[in-house]
């Protein structure tokens, strides 16, 4: 059975503080790995993934796959509070279907 | 350009009763799929529809649940004699295509009394 499996499931920090979120993955038919941002509403996309070893990066945050070892981090460096949320992986799994399936996610709360 | 649109926002529903979410895609986007939260878990897909085709509905429950994407109008996911545990909130995504990302809308959050 396909699966996104994150962790920390939470993590608490502060201001300043440099933070590596995790993803790793068992699906078939890999197309892609999507990080997502949600607070108290819809998911923001912040990265698309499709090739190994390539960084992807916006401001504070980065990312990076792995296709050999399957598995993504998200780096968020100088942590502000409002990177406060929960950080979301997804794998498009293809086969015609091209569905995400979702970890449950990483709880970040970075304090004042 | 507006994002995706989901209404309402909000829904309460007595058990036995019927809910209709109604999810219209970014401009352009011919691509939806919903998405259902349970408390406490990670987005679980339901079922993806490309404008009049439902292209894969493996994660939605075989009774009670439908969906639809007509070729006017948004597309509407449909609980018929809600139960308690359809309580959750429920997302819908749209994309341009198959290989680009998708985008969400904010969410219906669904509370069955």
């Amino acid at each position: 059975e396909d699966k996104v499996v994150q962790s920390p499931l939470s993590l608490v920090v502060h201001e300043g503080d440099t933070v590596t979120l995790n993803c790793s993955y068992e699906v078939t038919n890999f197309r892609s790995l999507l990080w997502y941002k949600q607070e108290k509403k819809a998911p923001t996309f912040l990265f698309m993934l499709t090739s190994s070893g390539i960084e992807k990066k916006s401001g504070r945050l980065s990312s990076i796959l792995d296709k050999k070892e399957l598995f993504s981090i998200l780096n968020i460096t100088a942590t502000q509070t409002g990177d406060s949320a929960i950080y979301l992986c997804a794998v498009e799994a293809g086969g015609g279907t091209y569905k995400y399936i979702f970890g449950t996610g990483t709880r970040l709360k970075v304090l004042a | 350009n507006a994002g995706v649109m989901q209404n309402p926002r909000h829904l309460v529903r007595r058990r036995g009763q019927e809910a209709r979410l109604r999810c219209s895609p970014m401009k352009g986007h011919s691509h939806v799929y919903w998405y259902r939260q349970l408390p406490e878990e990670g987005l679980k897909f339901m079922v993806y529809l490309q404008k009049e085709n439902i292209i894969d509905e493996s994660g939605m429950p075989k009774e009670r649940f439908s969906a639809e994407f007509p070729k006017e109008g948004p597309s509407i996911l449909r609980i018929q004699q809600v139960v308690r545990g359809d309580s959750a909130a429920y997302f819908c995504a749209s994309s341009p295509s198959r290989d680009t990302e998708a985008f969400f809308g904010q969410g219906t959050r669904l509370t069955v009394v």
